[in-house]
């Protein structure tokens, strides 16, 4: 494997279930994110993690809890959804630093329906 | 005011031609910038990255970089349908690990 990859690519679910999403990198780098994309939306950062810490939360409903157990490796963990979450869920990662230009790669991402 | 601003589009231009997207930013600390394309129902994949004044070329593309004018600007030479995508705008402020993306131009090359 290399580069971000993601899983599942394609997920639907009712507003009642409980389901995760996975990221893993295969880069080396130290820092993590889960954005959002919406029809006629700019991306919607969601939660960075640096080092494993999480370093920012962009109001994001509790219906969404981040987990990142390592540097590579990252979950989104989903339960009583909303129909307006469907998007497309997208997962990058970056060598964040005082010396690093923070070049982000992204992962395939998932496309989320929420009935 | 938007932080990030790009004209959604589209932007039509022929087989062969020179695309010239654009973008402006309102944060004079900004650092880094960058230019990734995103097909439909793809994920965003980083194109070009530039990080002082000036003109940066790969391949095709040239970013362009003006920071008194807080202006950044992607070329496209010689444009093949294969070009044609929607072009995300993203800048690196503040936060150390943060990007703020504008909304897109979509490109659409012509035969």
């Amino acid at each position: 494997e290399t580069g971000v990859t993601q899983t599942p690519r394609h997920l639907v679910m009712g507003m009642t279930n409980k389901k995760s999403l996975k990221c893993e990198q295969h880069l080396g780098h130290n820092a993590m994110y889960w954005y959002k994309q919406s029809a006629k939306k700019p991306l919607e950062l969601m939660f960075v993690y640096s080092l494993e810490e999480r370093v920012e939360n962009n109001s994001v409903p509790s219906r969404f809890s981040p987990e990142c157990p390592n540097s590579s490796h990252l979950f989104l963990h989903l339960h009583t959804l909303q129909p307006e979450d469907s998007a497309l869920y997208l997962c990058a990662s970056s060598q964040s630093g005082v010396s690093s230009y923070n070049e982000q790669f992204f992962g395939p991402g998932t496309r989320l329906t929420v009935l | 005011q938007k932080e990030v601003e790009q004209n959604s589009g589209p932007l039509s231009v022929p087989e062969g031609a020179i695309a010239s997207l654009n973008c402006t930013y309102s944060d004079r600390g900004s650092q880094s910038f960058f230019w990734y394309r995103q097909y439909s129902g793809k994920s965003p994949e980083l194109i070009m990255s530039i990080y002082s004044n000036g003109d940066k070329e790969d391949g095709r593309f040239t970013a362009q970089l003006n920071k008194a004018s807080q202006y950044v600007s992607l070329l496209i030479r010689d444009s093949q349908p294969s070009d044609s995508a929607t072009y995300l705008c993203a800048v690196h402020t503040g936060t150390a690990s943060k990007l703020t993306f504008g909304t897109g131009t979509r490109l659409q090359v012509t035969l």
